[in-house]
């Protein structure tokens, strides 16, 4: 079946413009990850959602980001007045959640941001 | 607020030798220890899972350990081939789930 979809797969801005960044989950997959990694360095969580709503956005750097999911699948990352340093890959992850606990994350493709 | 370690950052073994990567945890509600595997320019891909109420976990050439009152949990690569060579992520979940820095290993034909 089908993974994680993200679009686009790269974007290139410049500096202050406002960008989107969008994730398809896996069909079913309540829950969704939203994550940023620098080179050379791990995954940092940003947000997580369970279905509509923000479960948790403790890792979001600052109010220039917002994420939202209003159906409980598709679900954009929105940075505003981009910085050079949110250059990155950003990647989007989903999975089940059964029993009380979150099931395994799948990762999409990512996308990459270069802010000019 | 919550971290995890990992160690080496840069391993290089020999074909057929074994490779361990360890990670600590700083969260002790975390209950659930997913290992990643990222080639370049890839996503990351799950390679094998530990949750807390097991101790050791075999899949394979790959095995992971955990040791909850220590707060480590480690990875075992077995009889390593060249395609075992990848940047290996351990990460930590309690609601939220946070990465290490990723060990690149490289293992030499």
């Amino acid at each position: 079946g089908a993974g994680v979809s993200q679009t686009p797969s790269n974007k290139v801005t410049e500096k202050g413009k406002y960008v989107e960044l969008r994730c398809d989950p896996i069909s079913g997959h309540t829950a969704l990850y939203w994550y940023r990694q620098s080179l050379g360095q791990g995954p940092e969580f940003l947000i997580y959602f369970q279905g509509t709503g923000a479960a948790d956005d403790s890792g979001l750097p600052n109010d220039r980001f917002f994420a939202v999911r209003p159906e409980g699948s598709v679900s954009t990352l929105k940075i505003q007045r981009t910085e050079r340093g949110d250059s990155a890959v950003y990647l989007c992850a989903s999975s089940l959640w059964a029993g009380g606990y979150q099931e395994t994350q799948y990762f999409g493709p990512g996308t990459r941001l270069l802010v000019l | 607020g919550e971290n995890v370690e990992q160690h080496p950052s840069t391993l290089s073994v020999q074909e057929g030798d074994s490779a361990v990567i360890k990670c600590t945890y700083s969260d002790s509600a975390s209950n659930y220890f997913p290992w990643y595997k990222q080639e370049l320019g890839k996503r990351p891909q799950l390679i094998i899972d530990i949750r807390s109420n097991v101790g050791e976990k075999k899949d394979q050439r790959i095995a992971v350990t955990l040791n909850k009152t220590a707060k480590h949990f480690s990875l075992h690569i077995t009889e390593t081939q060249p395609e075992d060579s990848a940047v290996y992520f351990c990460a930590a979940r309690s609601f939220k789930t946070i990465f290490g820095a990723g060990t690149r290993l490289f293992v030499k034909a």
